[in-house]
This record gives C-alpha cells, sequence and structure tokens, in this order.
C-alpha cells in the first residue's frame, strides 16, 4: 500500500490555464505539507496542514490555494499558471510535531508540472 | 532564522570508496536534523535523524551521520558505497520558532563510478 500517494504524476498545461493535483495519505498522520521543487532540485515549503486547518503559509501566490477535506487528504489547486510554476511539487505528511516525537516527514512520489 | 548550508552540490566516489557529505546549519534553538535520500523521479524518504542523545546516528543503506553542536554541522558518511547509492542526498533541520518548520539544504548529488 502506498503510504502517500499523489495524482497525477505528470500535468502538461498551458499558461492561464487552472490546475489541481491531489494527494491523499494513509498513514493516519494529522500533518501534511506541500512543497515545491525546482529545476535545481531545491526544496521549499509552500503550505503546512494540521488537522484539516492551514499552519504554515509561506510567501507563496495566492495564485496556489490549498484544500484539506479531512486530515488524510491535501490538495492543491492553482489558478492563471504560469512558466515560472513549471517545478515537481511533493506532497508529505508526519504526525503532529507538538504531540510526537517522531518528527520526520513521509514524501509522496512528486507531480511533475510543466507550464507551456 | 535558520539555515542549513551542504557545502558540496556534487561529490562523484568510485564504487566502494568512502563517502561524506557535509551539512552545516545556523539556529538560535535547539534543532532536529535530518537526512533524506531522493533516488531519481521519486520523493523523498528518511536516511537517519537526530533529535537527542548519542550525536553518533545510524540509519539505513549504512549509512551514518554525526552531530557537532560546537560546530553546527551533521555531516553524513558510508564507508564503503555501492552504484545503487548514487543519488541526490538532502540535510534537513526543524525547530520550534513560531510553529514547527523544517528547512532543507540545497542538496548534494552523489554519483557512484564503477
Amino acid at each position: 500500500d502506498t503510504a502517500v500517494s499523489q495524482t497525477p504524476k505528470y500535468l502538461v498545461t498551458q499558461m492561464g490555464n487552472d490546475k489541481s493535483i491531489k494527494c491523499e495519505q494513509n498513514l493516519g498522520h494529522d500533518t501534511m505539507y506541500w512543497y515545491k521543487q525546482d529545476s535545481k532540485k531545491f526544496l521549499k515549503i509552500m503550505f503546512s496542514y494540521n488537522n484539516k486547518e492551514l499552519i504554515i503559509n509561506e510567501t507563496v501566490p495566492n495564485r496556489f490555494s490549498p484544500k484539506s477535506p479531512d486530515k488524510a487528504h491535501l490538495n492543491l489547486h492553482i489558478n492563471s499558471l504560469e512558466l515560472g510554476d513549471s517545478a515537481v511539487y511533493f506532497c508529505a505528511s508526519s504526525q503532529d510535531p507538538a504531540s510526537s516525537q517522531e518528527y520526520e516527514q513521509y514524501f509522496g512520489p512528486g507531480t511533475r508540472l510543466t507550464v507551456t | 532564522a535558520q539555515s542549513v548550508t551542504q557545502l558540496d552540490s556534487q561529490v562523484p566516489v568510485f564504487e566502494e570508496a568512502p563517502v561524506e557529505l557535509r551539512c552545516n546549519y545556523s539556529s538560535s534553538v535547539s534543532v532536529y536534523l535530518f537526512w533524506y535520500v531522493q533516488y531519481p523521479n521519486q520523493g523523498l524518504q528518511l536516511l537517519l535523524k537526530y533529535l537527542s542523545g548519542s550525536t553518533l546516528v545510524k540509519g539505513i543503506n549504512g549509512f551514518e551521520a554525526e552531530f557537532n553542536k560546537s560546530q553546527t554541522s551533521f555531516h553524513l558518511r558510508k564507508p564503503s558505497v555501492h552504484i545503487s547509492d548514487t543519488a541526490e542526498y538532502f540535510c534537513a533541520v526543524s525547530e520550534w520558532g513560531g510553529g514547527f518548520k523544517t528547512i532543507f539544504g540545497a542538496g548534494t548529488r552523489l554519483f557512484v563510478k564503477a
């Protein structure tokens, strides 16, 4: 069973379109994250949710809107896509750092977004 | 503010040779330290972590790392690498400060040659 899954794996779209990436985890974790990995492999946190509530919102354009319908899902919707949005987006999950000593994160396989 | 510096962007090494991937961090509070590995076209997976206690931690696939508080370092080592160790390696630092935050280094590409 896949612990953290993302769909789609690849996403090719044109500038100006709106797209969504879905993430699901079956680890029973309370905390989920979205990361962006650029072409130089640099990994940057975008959002963090704990029990469906937004905890961390780094400097990300408001065209990016995360949505957490329940603890096991954290989706990422992107409006008006731009060329600079091309990257690999990783979803991750962990136990709640405030109540657990297990701080490691479990990552999904990534979604490679290409904006043309 | 915290930062993580991985001093080498690429490390080429021959098979069965030892390797060290360097990581330094800056933080004003207690930190938790991690090494993750990313194989091509995959997500990151945990190699090892330091939370507290013994400064030498052992991880999967024969890797180990040593936490050095005075030098604010957490270097990753393996005594004998295999071709299959070719991957991107990320050092990460977590701390409490306005929430629990994790920052990743820029990554080190380990390339093992036959």
